[in-house]
């Protein structure tokens, strides 16, 4: 079955790059995504990703994906106390609607 | 108002009660769903509306019973739950067949306690 595997918690100084990681078992999932979930709010898009392409960039975002070896990872360049939150991995699958398969979300904390 | 609002934002239970969660939209989008937060768990999938008709029930237990009355709005009724239904409940939108596929509009969840 589809599965989501991300690990549940990361803590970096602030300015330092953080790095999450995540790991599908879909190979035909045409989007990746990152949502990013913050306290007491529900989930929002961050970035995504097609499936043809290795690297997406945006600002201080860099999402990395790896088909070969399903993995899939968020860069955050120069990790500020904001960017502390709750950040899911999600892969699309086909239906004819949006069927997102999430993981569990890995905790972000950003200490000074 | 804007964006997608759920109602109550807190709830706590018995196991013999009946509620209801509540989840509108302003967007003008076309698809809804239900998702179960629960710490350390994947976002679970329970319930897909398209175009106000359900076209996804994820082996949900009947004690919650989904509701569309139209595309703005969907509910959650609930009853007879037990202590391990205590969780973050997060209603999405999104346009179908038209917007970026996989874009979900969230609220803010309910947060809802079994006792």
């Amino acid at each position: 079955g589809e599965d989501v595997e991300q690990s549940l918690f990361l803590s970096v100084r602030e300015g330092d790059s953080s790095v999450i990681n995540c790991t599908y078992t879909d190979s035909s999932s045409t989007y990746l995504y990152w949502y990013k979930q913050e306290p007491g709010a529900g989930l929002q898009l961050l970035t995504y990703i097609f499936s043809n392409m290795d690297m997406k960039q945006d600002q201080r975002l860099t999402v990395l994906l790896n088909k070969k070896d399903k993995h899939l990872s968020l860069r955050i360049a120069d990790t500020q106390t904001g960017d502390s939150a709750i950040y899911f991995c999600a892969e699309s699958l086909s239906g004819g609607y949006n069927k997102l398969i999430f993981g569990a979300g890995t905790r972000l904390a950003v200490h000074p | 108002e804007t964006g997608v609002t759920q109602t109550p934002r807190h709830l706590v239970m018995g196991m013999t009660n009946k509620k209801s969660l509540k989840c509108e939209q302003h967007l003008g989008h076309n698809a809804m769903y239900w998702y179960k937060q629960s710490a350390k768990k994947p976002l679970e999938l329970m319930f897909v509306y398209s175009l106000e008709e359900r076209v996804e029930n994820n082996s949900v237990p009947s004690r919650f019973s989904p509701e569309c009355p139209n595309s703005s709005h969907l509910f959650l009724h609930l009853h007879t739950l037990q202590p391990e239904d205590s969780a973050l409940y997060l209603c999405a939108s999104s346009q179908d067949r038209g917007g970026l596929v996989g874009e979900l509009f969230f609220g803010e969840g309910s947060r809802l306690t079994v006792l």
